[in-house]
This record gives structure tokens, C-alpha cells and sequence, in this order.
């Protein structure tokens, strides 16, 4: 069954804009991972939130956890045109090895 | 890169034909994973190998075959498609460790597969 569910489907912004992107799972996880796919590529990691983990910053990247809530949010500040993409959630159902992934986001910033 | 090829990067057959996907990972990692992507579907996890072992085969029709020859090698035999075959497919790779909750996975470029 899904796990991930990313929200919105799609986000159209301007650029220097801020970009929030959700995910909601059903399962207890260990970490939820969010990653970014350009057009027709394979996809990248961006960064990985353990369980016990409320937020986590990487560069533009600001992640936040609720596990009560079974939540996740992708903030990505001041937005570039090089930022467009699908962005995943992906959650591993207390596997060690395998990752569930949502349906995604597809981000459009505008120059 | 990510340290993960895959050849070709795109592949038009017919039904009756036999082609193979080919992963290669740089990584040393110790599990890899074929992925589906098609249009507004989420990404649909085919076969995992770990530890060369077939660990997963998630309900995937016999014309798709893998092979894990060794940890840095994954082959996809396809023979006999549909057109609902066609799709994208990408390869992944991980470390493993048993005990260990799950790291991030590096995928290759997919291969545009188009069945006619």
C-alpha cells in the first residue's frame, strides 16, 4: 500500500519565493528521506530524518518531522529556476532496506 | 553522478523481442533495487537484491527476470512486453546494515523503455 503522500501535486512560484512541500504516511518509520527528481532523470537524495527527529537543515533546505502526526514538510528557501523538479518523500516502514515512495510534487519556479 | 549507470538510456521493442537493462553501481554499496516510474504513478518498487539475494519481487509479471551476478551488477531481462510495459526504469543502490535502520538509496540515470 502507498505510504507517502506528497501535497500539493503541484507548486508554481517565483523565483526568491519560498517553496513548502508536505508528506503524510501511515506506518510507524524509522526516518523519512526526501528526494528531487529532474525531468525524466533518476532521482537524488536530499536529505534523510530519523524518527527521533523534529527538523533538520541542509543548505536551503529546512525538513521537519511530526511522527504524531505522521507528517513531514520540504521547505526550500529563496527559490531558483534550477529548483525545478518533482520533489519525493519516501518512508521505510521500519524496513532496513526498503523505501516507499509518494506520487510527488512537481515544482515550478518561475525566473 | 550519483555513481550509478545504467545502459541503455533508451530502449524501443517490440512484444516479441528480448532486451536487458544493466545497472552497474561504483558505490560498493551491498543492495540494489529495479524501480517502474510511469506517468502519475508512483514509483513502484519492482525486485530488490540484497546481499545478492533476491529479497523482494513485488507481484512483478514473469517477462521481467533480474540478475545480480555480483553486488555491483544488476541486470533486467525483458521479453515478451505489453505496451503498459512502457515506462521508466531505474536502478538503485544502498548499504545494508542488519540492525541498522535504512540509508538513502542512489539512483542511476533510468532507461526509457518503449514497447510497440
Amino acid at each position: 500500500s502507498q505510504q507517502g503522500e506528497e501535497d500539493p501535486q503541484a507548486l508554481s512560484i517565483q523565483e526568491g519565493e519560498n517553496a513548502t512541500m508536505n508528506c503524510s504516511y501511515k506506518t510507524s518509520i524509522n526516518n523519512l528521506q526526501w528526494y528531487r527528481q529532474n525531468s525524466g532523470r533518476g532521482l537524488v537524495h536530499l536529505i534523510l530524518i530519523r524518527s527521533n527527529e523534529r527538523e533538520k537543515h541542509s543548505g536551503r533546505l529546512r525538513v521537519t518531522l511530526d511522527t504524531s502526526k505522521k507528517s513531514s514538510s520540504l521547505l526550500i528557501t529563496a527559490s531558483r529556476a534550477a529548483d525545478t523538479a518533482s520533489y519525493f518523500c519516501a518512508t521505510d516502514d521500519r524496513s532496513n532496506y526498503k523505501l516507499t515512495f509518494g506520487k510527488g510534487t512537481l515544482l515550478t519556479v518561475n525566473p | 553522478e550519483t555513481g550509478v549507470t545504467q545502459t541503455p538510456r533508451h530502449l524501443v521493442m517490440g512484444m516479441t523481442n528480448k532486451k536487458s537493462l544493466k545497472c552497474e553501481q561504483h558505490l560498493g554499496h551491498n543492495a540494489m533495487y529495479w524501480y517502474k516510474q510511469s506517468a502519475k504513478k508512483p514509483l513502484e518498487l519492482m525486485f530488490v537484491y540484497n546481499f545478492k539475494e533476491q529479497t523482494e519481487n513485488n507481484s512483478v509479471p514473469s517477462r521481467f527476470s533480474p540478475e545480480c551476478p555480483n553486488s555491483s551488477h544488476l541486470f533486467l531481462h525483458l521479453h515478451t512486453l505489453q505496451p503498459e510495459d512502457s515506462a521508466l526504469y531505474l536502478c538503485a543502490s544502498s548499504q545494508v546494515d542488519l540492525g541498522v535502520s535504512s540509508y538513502e538509496q542512489y539512483f542511476g540515470p533510468g532507461t526509457r523503455l518503449t514497447v510497440t
